[in-house]
């Protein structure tokens, strides 16, 4: 069974500092991996989606990282702002379009 | 291209009470997930539909929780008879096909039984 695991649950960086979430996952036989982007009360916003075959992915002050065989992901996000504040949510694609998450990591942005 | 669509966005019952949500996915989309979330939690996969067959539906609570896709677009989820641990958000997502495609989510149900 695919274990998928966030740390840190939960942190708080004042603004302009740049963030670092980090996922890992028991399983390396995965299609792909997504960082979705979640608000309070609201659904998932996908941010990022990197294919197994590749090490990483961009979009705008976002990057996400891909090493399969030590089964982890890290989600950069430079110079933060109060605005991404929210939760982040990644999943891993497996076998027969499986898609399992893990809790999350809850940042807070301090102006 | 129009989002995944969810209905209805809230809703409160009491314990003992029925309750089905609507979920249509993005045109096209041959998967569909229904996902169960419970505050501070990660999404639950509930059941995984390719088409109108279920993948996999091994963490449904089949004594009380069912859903079809009729016709292998729309879906509904069905609770009946809630209980308060159900309070939750229940998320729909598709995707286009198997393999490694992209997942979109609609915006969610939040339940609350009472």
């Amino acid at each position: 069974k695919q274990e998928v695991t966030q740390i840190p649950a939960a942190l708080s960086v004042p603004e302009g500092e740049n963030l670092v979430l980090n996922c890992s996952f028991t399983d390396s036989a995965i299609y792909n991996l997504q960082w979705f982007r979640q608000d309070p009360g609201k659904g998932l916003t996908s941010l990022l989606l990197i294919q197994s075959s590749q090490r990483e992915q961009t979009s705008g002050r976002l990057n996400a990282s891909l090493d399969k065989s030590s089964g982890r992901s890290t989600l950069y996000i430079a110079a933060s702002q109060p605005g991404d504040s929210a939760t982040y949510l990644c999943a891993v694609l497996r076998g027969n379009n499986r898609l399992a998450f893990g809790k999350g990591n809850q940042v807070v942005v301090i102006p | 291209e129009a989002g995944v669509a969810q209905s209805p966005r809230y809703k409160i019952i009491e314990k003992r009470q029925s309750v089905a949500f609507w979920c249509n996915p993005i045109s096209g989309h041959a998967t569909l997930y229904w996902y169960q979330q419970i505050l501070g939690q990660g999404p639950k996969l509930l059941i995984q539909f390719q088409n109108n067959g279920v993948v996999d539906d091994s963490q449904l609570p089949k004594d009380r929780f069912s859903a079809e896709r009729l016709k292998g677009v729309d879906s509904t989820l069905k609770i009946q008879p809630a209980k308060l641990e159900d309070s939750a958000v229940y998320l729909c997502a598709s995707s286009l096909s198997r393999g490694s495609t992209e997942a979109f989510f609609g915006q969610g149900t939040r339940l609350t039984v009472v």
